[in-house]
């Protein structure tokens, strides 16, 4: 079976500073992709950053990278300069194949400016 | 880049009707589309995986015969959900995979349909 943790149902920055959001997941599988999702209040979903499991350097995408811990099973998602526009909820997301794709509870960002 | 589309976006309807949504895939055609259900604030809850030309594989617990998916074309999967009651009132959200170079896939994401059964 494939789970995914997130330990923080809301989580608060200021605008312009760093905030950096958890996750942890558990899977038998030795290939496989994180993700990381961003929802904003109007449903859509939008992919902010992927990691192979197989490779070992951390993703970037801009603002954002992550911390993969593959032994720890840990997959945090850092996001730097933090913007009005980042304020969503956020899903951590575990895939074999990238397919059959397991949600974490998701982790609600608010920006204050 | 890959857009998914899905019709409605918000529909209500009688207890007791069938509702069906539609997913397209609109610039690619998709190996395999999903279907995920989201209660509000609640996470996305995998329901079924589709394949063009054969039939869905429901997650446990999934009713099958309630939850009726067809998936006719690489571009278009259709999910019917019969005999509706208040309590499928939900946000069902649709994705379509696609496979890039060096063989792995991407899941792109419908922008959901609010469904209120009455």
């Amino acid at each position: 079976a494939q789970t995914v943790t997130q330990s923080q149902p809301e989580m608060s920055v200021q605008e312009a500073e760093t905030v950096t959001l958890s996750c942890t997941y558990d899977t038998s599988e030795s290939d496989y992709y994180l993700f990381w999702y961003k929802q904003p209040p109007s449903r859509q979903m939008i992919l902010v950053i992927r990691q192979e499991a197989y490779k070992q350097q951390n993703a970037t995408e801009n603002r954002f990278s992550v911390n993969f811990q593959k032994a720890a099973k840990s997959f945090s998602l850092k996001i730097s300069d933090s913007q009005l526009g980042d304020a969503a909820m956020y899903f951590c997301a575990l895939a074999r194949y990238n397919n059959d794709m397991r949600f974490g509870a998701g982790t609600r960002l608010t920006v204050k400016p | 880049g890959a857009v998914v589309s899905q019709h409605p976006s918000w529909v209500i309807c009688k207890s007791g009707t069938s509702v069906k949504i539609e997913c397209r895939s609109l610039d690619f055609q998709a190996t395999t589309m999903f279907w995920y259900r989201q209660f509000p604030k609640q996470s996305l809850m995998l329901m079924a995986t589709s394949n063009e030309g054969s039939k869905a594989t429901y997650e446990q617990g999934v009713e099958k015969d309630k939850f009726l998916i067809n998936h006719a074309s690489l571009t278009l999967s259709t999910l019917t959900v019969t005999s509706a009651h208040p309590e499928d009132s939900s946000f069902y959200i649709c994705s379509a995979s696609i496979r890039t170079s060096g063989g792995t896939d991407t899941q792109y994401f419908g922008p959901g349909t609010r469904l209120t059964v009455l």
